[in-house]
């Protein structure tokens, strides 16, 4: 089973910021947080990873807290092609515990 | 650098058959990964590969499926005898060392969808 508990859905409006949370409240020291998303018919596509500090890259950034149980991806500006299942994961110890996604979250985003 | 590639994109089985799903890992990559989804569900990992070895296959079941990654050549994931429940797609991703550590990422594959009749 997954290690983090996502909302089912969000929806936004094009142009505005996305917050999408994950909580992980079992995450361990070693535990490294990962983005996927997945547009409709395609494979995931990787979006960021951190551990600890909050890390920013082109497609979006990530906070996390500081007790590291929660953590929340942040597009800055939504667009159509953003609409996608997003997924949160949490890797570490080179086992596949951490492999497995849940649902995630589907965002709609509204033009 | 060509991305993950899978093959064939999709498939058509009856039941009874044996599927054959082929991935080829990006170029540099050591580490092969299978997940299978089924409509409206999250992926489901089912087995972890290092070139001739498999390193986990914790997700996969215990009868009828198979998933090798040669010395040469692509990985395949094998499906013996298939039937209607099978049918979903299946997702190949590949890395570096060390996804399953944590500290690199992994790049997916468009998948195969399998379909048995």
């Amino acid at each position: 089973d997954a290690k983090t508990t996502q909302p089912n859905s969000m929806e936004s409006n094009e142009e505005e910021p996305v917050h999408l949370p994950c909580n992980h409240s079992t995450i361990s020291g070693t535990d490294y947080i990962h983005w996927y998303r997945q547009l409709p018919s395609q494979g995931p596509e990787y979006v960021i990873h951190g551990l600890t500090s909050n890390v920013n890259n082109r497609m979006a950034s990530l906070a996390i807290a500081e007790d590291r149980k929660s953590s929340t991806l942040i597009l800055h500006r939504a667009t159509l092609r953003d609409a996608a299942v997003y997924y949160c994961i949490l890797t570490s110890g080179g086992g596949a515990d951490g492999l497995t996604f849940g649902k995630g979250t589907h965002l709609i985003i509204q033009p | 650098n060509a991305g993950v590639m899978q093959n064939p994109r999709h498939l058509v089985r009856r039941r009874g058959q044996e599927a054959r799903l082929r991935c080829s890992p990006m170029k540099g990559h050591s580490h092969v990964y299978w997940y299978r989804q089924l409509p409206e569900e999250g992926l489901k990992f089912m087995v972890y590969l290092q070139k001739e070895n498999i390193i986990d296959e914790s997700g996969m079941p215990k009868e009828r499926f198979s998933a090798e990654f040669p010395k040469e050549g692509p990985s395949i994931l094998r499906i013996q005898q298939v039937v209607r429940g099978d049918s979903a797609a299946y997702f190949c991703a590949s890395s570096p060392p060390g996804w399953a550590a944590g500290y690199t990422e992994a790049f997916f594959g468009q998948g195969t969808r399998l379909t048995v009749v």
